[in-house]
């Protein structure tokens, strides 16, 4: 049962624009968010995180959004550089447990 | 910030031998010690935690007498995956829970693949 989600296995943007990577999650128990960057044959390597009593977290060019009514959050990217490309997962962890919660990942590609 | 070292990272073995992976928390005590499991487009998926000082807790699923844990000190958990299967080849990568930051701190992952 695959409680985050992922829909959009890859997605390309070209340099200098904004990048939109989205997760759904279907379990209201989650009350951490966090997303990770994930180059072949290497660990996520941790990019932002928000908690559910917010609805917005910014760090440089990365932004999260968490809309928990529609249990969606995303990230955004601006503006997207070749560097960023990379698989990226969003994650989840339910409250009063550690574990996480991964989706499938999304592969972004930004087009120099 | 925190790291967790992870070895081998990438080992090919035979059918019916036993791989041992080994995660260490370098500059930082890990009493728990989450391994993951992710096969190829799939997400990472938990295999089980390990506790320094008592048993691990395996998921739903998961073989705990073929994929042994062991968290033998603060700063060391292993995991064994014995008589090894061509199915069990797979990405297997541990996590330490968060620490400064909010970031679960991920080892660099180990590629096994059974011949």
């Amino acid at each position: 049962d695959q409680q985050v989600k992922q829909n959009s296995p890859s997605l390309s943007v070209q340099e200098g624009r904004i990048s939109i990577l989205n997760c759904d999650y279907t379990n209201s128990m989650f009350d951490y968010f966090l997303w990770y960057k994930k180059y072949p044959a290497e660990g996520p390597t941790f990019l932002i995180s928000i908690s559910s009593i917010k609805d917005k977290n910014e760090d440089g060019r990365f932004t999260v959004f968490l809309n928990k009514s529609a249990k969606h959050l995303s990230l955004h990217i601006v503006p997207s550089q070749p560097g960023d490309s990379a698989v990226y997962f969003c994650a989840a962890k339910r409250t009063g447990a550690n574990n996480l919660f991964f989706g499938t990942g999304t592969r972004l590609t930004v087009i120099p | 910030g925190a790291v967790v070292s992870q070895h081998p990272s990438r080992v090919i073995c035979k059918s019916g031998t036993s791989v041992k992976i080994e995660c260490r928390s370098l500059d930082f005590q890990a009493t728990t010690m989450f391994w993951y499991r992710q096969f190829p487009k799939q997400s990472l998926m938990l295999m089980a935690t390990s506790n320094e000082g008592s048993k691990a807790t395996y998921e739903q699923g998961v073989e705990k007498d073929k994929f042994l844990i062991n968290h033998a000190s603060l700063t060391l958990s292993t995991l064994t995956v014995t008589s090894a299967h061509p199915e069990d080849s797979s990405f297997y990568i541990c996590s330490a829970p968060p620490g400064q930051g909010g970031g679960y701190t991920f080892g660099s992952g180990t590629r096994l693949t059974v011949v």
